[in-house]
């Protein structure tokens, strides 16, 4: 089945240690997107990509960063983690630019940071 | 900018009872709407979409949702709970300015179905 991966499912780190999350798609999309979600909160998008064209939102802060060597994986870095960056990420794709298109979404990886 | 009101952060019905998850909505442009569920430790699941034509949406496990301009409301139904559904339901607000369905979620609505 077509899908979207996230590596780790939980992932631990230190404070200040550097870290990588892992995002890959076998749906071949063109869109990916990242999105952080704390503790009983909505998801908050934190950048996309159209194909090689990365989209940064405005309160994103630069602690994240984001690369995406093809069009099947994506990557998030976090510089430097504080323990307010403690939340789940989530990937997502889609097919097209079109505003109207589902966004599919990957099981997510729990981020802890101690 | 839009943004998205979901009433009721927990919402609990008896299985077999009606569903309702309510679902408000600001736009400046057009909306396009969708419904999300989120099992424990999963990703998000597409419900349901709303974006032209037909305001009475069916979606997948017996869900469906009647966009109301009128009332910028996008409320979701089941007629008959079951104990599968448990979850946390996102309705989201696409943003029909941009380069992509950049989505704007609201805070969710937790279902808790009892026996």
């Amino acid at each position: 089945d077509a899908m979207v991966i996230q590596n780790p499912r939980y992932q631990v780190t230190q404070f200040g240690k550097p870290v990588t999350l892992s995002c890959s798609q076998t749906l071949n999309h063109n869109v990916m997107y990242w999105y952080q979600q704390k503790s009983s909160q909505a998801p908050k998008l934190l950048f996309h990509y159209y194909d090689k064209d990365f989209n940064n939102e405005a309160d994103t802060p630069d602690n994240f960063q984001s690369r995406r060597p093809n069009t099947s994986f994506c990557f998030l870095d976090i510089r430097s983690p504080g323990l307010g960056d403690a939340a789940m990420y989530l990937c997502a794709t889609s097919p097209h630019r079109g505003t109207m298109d589902t966004q599919y979404f990957g099981p997510g990886t729990r981020l802890t940071v101690l | 900018a839009q943004s998205v009101t979901q009433l009721g952060s927990h919402v609990s019905v008896s299985e077999g009872a009606l569903v309702l998850l309510r679902c408000n909505y600001s736009s400046s442009v057009p909306p396009y709407l969708f419904w999300y569920v989120q099992y424990p430790n999963q990703g998000l699941q597409l419900l349901l979409k709303y974006t032209t034509g037909a305001t009475l949406v069916k979606g997948i496990n017996g869900f469906e949702a009647e966009f109301k301009k009128s009332e910028t409301s996008f409320h979701l139904t089941k007629p008959s709970a079951h104990m599968s559904d448990a979850a946390e339901y996102f309705c989201a607000v696409s943003d029909g300015t941009g380069t992509a369905s950049k989505l704007t979620f609201g805070t969710g609505t937790r279902l808790q179905v009892t026996l």
